[in-house]
């Protein structure tokens, strides 16, 4: 069973301050990787996409990927109280046209 | 509103009903996915089409759910013989398959099914 793993958190964190978040997958293969960002009672929306090892910024945003550790991350700058969510990792499977492997999320609570 | 719309966006049934959800995707987009979620949960593969070929379904899914996309356009996923356990939000997701490895699939709104 390919596996995606990430802490439930909560995860608090101050506004203004950098949340860093991670994630850990298990098919080794895997080449695309993706963040959605959910918030309470609404569908998961797509902040960011990874393909390539290092590091890709957009705009407060940065996603990591290190394919030897099978680890991808993704990191808040000058965190604001609505970035207050669950943030889902997602693989995609090599072995599908497309299906997403999703972690079960991690809860973001940005306080004042 | 260009996004991928889905309806309804509520429903609530009594076990042993049969319920249809719609889901209408980017509108350039030739992929279209359906998920599951239940809460503190991510998302789960239930099945894919390309255009109006369903190419994939999950294991999970059992025998009394059934997805069609006629005309490689909307899609519909029904439900037969609900049970308690099929409460969830249902999750409708496009991309467009560009020849590139790699698909963003964006999300509609969803579905939010209970089961009495």
């Amino acid at each position: 069973q390919k596996e995606v793993e990430q802490n439930s958190g909560p995860l608090s964190v101050p506004e203004g301050a950098i949340a860093s978040l991670n994630c850990t997958y298990s098919d080794r293969v895997s080449q695309s990787f993706f963040w959605y960002r959910q918030y309470s009672g609404k569908s998961p929306e797509l902040i960011m996409s990874i393909y390539s090892n290092g590091d890709k910024e957009d705009g407060r945003f940065t996603a990591q990927l290190n394919k030897a550790s099978q680890y991808v991350s993704l990191l808040i700058r000058d965190s604001q109280p609505s970035d207050s969510a669950t943030y889902l990792c997602a693989v995609r499977e090599t072995d599908s046209w497309g299906k997403l492997q999703f972690g079960a999320g991690t809860q973001v609570v940005v306080t004042p | 509103d260009t996004g991928v719309s889905q309806d309804p966006r509520h429903k609530i049934t009594k076990r042993g009903q049969n319920v249809t959800f719609r889901c209408d995707p980017i509108s350039e987009h030739n992929r279209l996915y359906w998920y599951r979620q239940t809460l503190g949960q991510g998302p789960e593969f239930l099945t894919y089409f390309q255009n109006e070929a369903q190419l994939e379904k999950s294991r999970l899914l059992s025998d009394r759910f059934s997805a069609e996309r006629p005309k490689g356009s909307f899609s519909t996923l029904e439900i037969q013989r609900t049970e308690q356990g099929d409460s969830a939000m249902y999750l409708c997701a496009s991309s467009l398959n560009s020849g590139v490895l790699h698909n963003e699939q964006f999300f509609g709104p969803g579905t939010r099914l209970t089961v009495l």
